[in-house]
């Protein structure tokens, strides 16, 4: 079945390091984002790139970094900068634009946690 | 793009029709009307969406009334794994900005 895999389901973080969130797709979808998700509230946009070997900030991109070496991968990276990580981190992704007004799909998220 | 309102909760009784409105009063003429639901500890699971003509698919219904300033998702015989948050969401040609709000929490009570 196609989809969207986030891993790893939890994941905690120590002081000062950087830790990296896995997302991958097979829908051959065009466009990927990153969002991230408080307790009790809506869906905040982190990044998101469009095609490959490219990407844009979103609301709320400091403290984070991404790549997009491949059509099928995302990864999302939180690093030592970014002072309050706890949340719930959700990916997600779609056709372009291009193609029409088509919806985006979610993973599962990832929870990350503050040691 | 077009901000949204919804109720903060909703109760439904299984096997009754669940009607979720949303207000969207400054939608544009290119916006869709989307719908997503989670529950919790998941990911938004895709439902629905819409410009102007009422939608229907395996999961729900949608009405969109004819000035588009509102909608309602309908789930027609709702069940307890349906409870969830349900957002509604208005998009255009910005395909970043795909704003969640704090949605409807639908209980669907035995």
């Amino acid at each position: 079945d196609g989809g969207i895999t986030q891993s790893p389901k939890y994941l905690f973080r120590k002081e000062g390091q950087n830790v990296t969130l896995s997302c991958e797709q097979n829908l051959n979808h065009d466009a990927m984002y990153w969002y991230r998700q408080d307790p009790g509230q809506g869906l905040r946009l982190i990044y998101y790139s469009q095609i490959v070997n490219d990407f844009q900030k979103g609301d709320i991109a400091e403290g984070y970094s991404v790549s997009r070496e491949k059509k099928e991968s995302f990864p999302l990276t939180v690093t030592s900068a970014q002072k309050n990580p706890t949340a719930f981190y959700l990916c997600a992704s779609s056709f372009e634009v291009d193609r029409g007004f088509q919806p985006q799909h979610f993973g599962d998220g990832t929870r990350l946690s503050i040691l | 793009d077009a901000k949204t309102t919804q109720p903060t909760s909703m109760d439904c009784a299984e096997g009754r029709a669940a009607n979720l409105p949303c207000n969207h009063s400054t939608i544009s003429g290119n916006e869709y009307v989307y719908w997503y639901r989670q529950i919790h500890s998941q990911g938004p699971q895709y439902i629905i969406h819409g410009l102007k003509n009422n939608e229907t698919n395996e999961m729900a219904s949608l009405i969109i009334t004819e000035d588009r300033k509102s909608s309602t998702l309908i789930l027609p015989h709702a069940t307890l794994r349906d409870t969830a948050v349900y957002y509604c969401i208005v998009r255009g040609y910005n395909f970043n900005k795909f704003y969640f709000g704090s949605g409807t929490k639908l209980n669907v009570k035995p």
